[in-house]
């Protein structure tokens, strides 16, 4: 069965600070990977989508990027964190682009 | 633009029914999602609906009307552990998702 990891489960940041949050997935091949952020109260927002091994697209502009070295590993990145960029990061799988996502436990991060 | 409307809040008591609605604005169509989220933890997938009608998935079903951008989850036999948010998710023709901010369930006893 397919699985997907995300570490650390929560961070807590000084602004300007650089950040690496790392997402794999097993049990499965070739899947689509996402990088969503859940703010409280919202709706979860698409930042980052790979169809494949360093085919990244970006749907945001913000001081945030996004890598995919291997097939199941998606990287989120960022230089100098933002207080704006607190929240709830989750990386998600799909078989192909018009399936259900499955989602990862998560990532809290707090920039202070 | 596109758009999810969902109620905010909703209350049940356990061992009752309860509907939750969700309409929809998009970019084309390819499937309507539901979500269970509960706090503090990653949404699971509950249902996808991309033709008219009902989806039966034991005490869940789902619902889908493409022409009124229309959908509903109902749950039924509400237990404790119903209570969570639940999300509402529309996919567009580029096929990324558009999410509603969710419906918190409240499950009295």
């Amino acid at each position: 069965s397919q699985t997907i990891h995300q570490w650390p489960a929560t961070l807590v940041q000084p602004v300007g600070s650089p950040l690496s949050l790392e997402c794999t997935v097993e049990g499965t091949s070739n899947p689509n990977l996402y990088w969503y952020r859940q703010a409280a109260g919202r709706g979860l927002q698409l930042l980052f989508y790979s169809v494949g091994i360093g085919q990244i697209s970006s749907e945001v502009p913000q001081n945030l990027s996004a890598s995919r070295p291997q097939d199941r590993q998606f990287i989120l990145s960022s230089k100098k964190l933002l207080l704006s960029d607190s929240g709830f990061y989750l990386c998600a799988w799909s078989v192909s682009e018009n399936r259900e996502q499955f989602f990862g436990p998560g990532t809290r991060l707090t920039v202070l | 633009g596109q758009n999810i409307d969902q109620p905010t809040e909703m209350t049940a008591t356990e061992g009752a029914i309860v509907q939750i609605n969700c309409t929809y604005q998009t970019s084309g169509f390819n499937g309507l999602f539901w979500y269970q989220q509960h706090a503090g933890e990653a949404p699971t997938f509950l249902s996808y609906n991309v033709l008219d009608g009902l989806e039966e998935k034991g005490r869940f079903s789902s619902f889908l009307s493409r022409s009124k951008g229309y959908s509903y989850l109902l749950l039924k036999e509400l237990q404790m552990k119903d209570s969570a948010s639940y999300l509402c998710a529309a996919m567009d023709s580029n096929y990324q998702l558009i999410w509603g901010a969710g419906t918190k369930l409240i499950i009295k006893p």
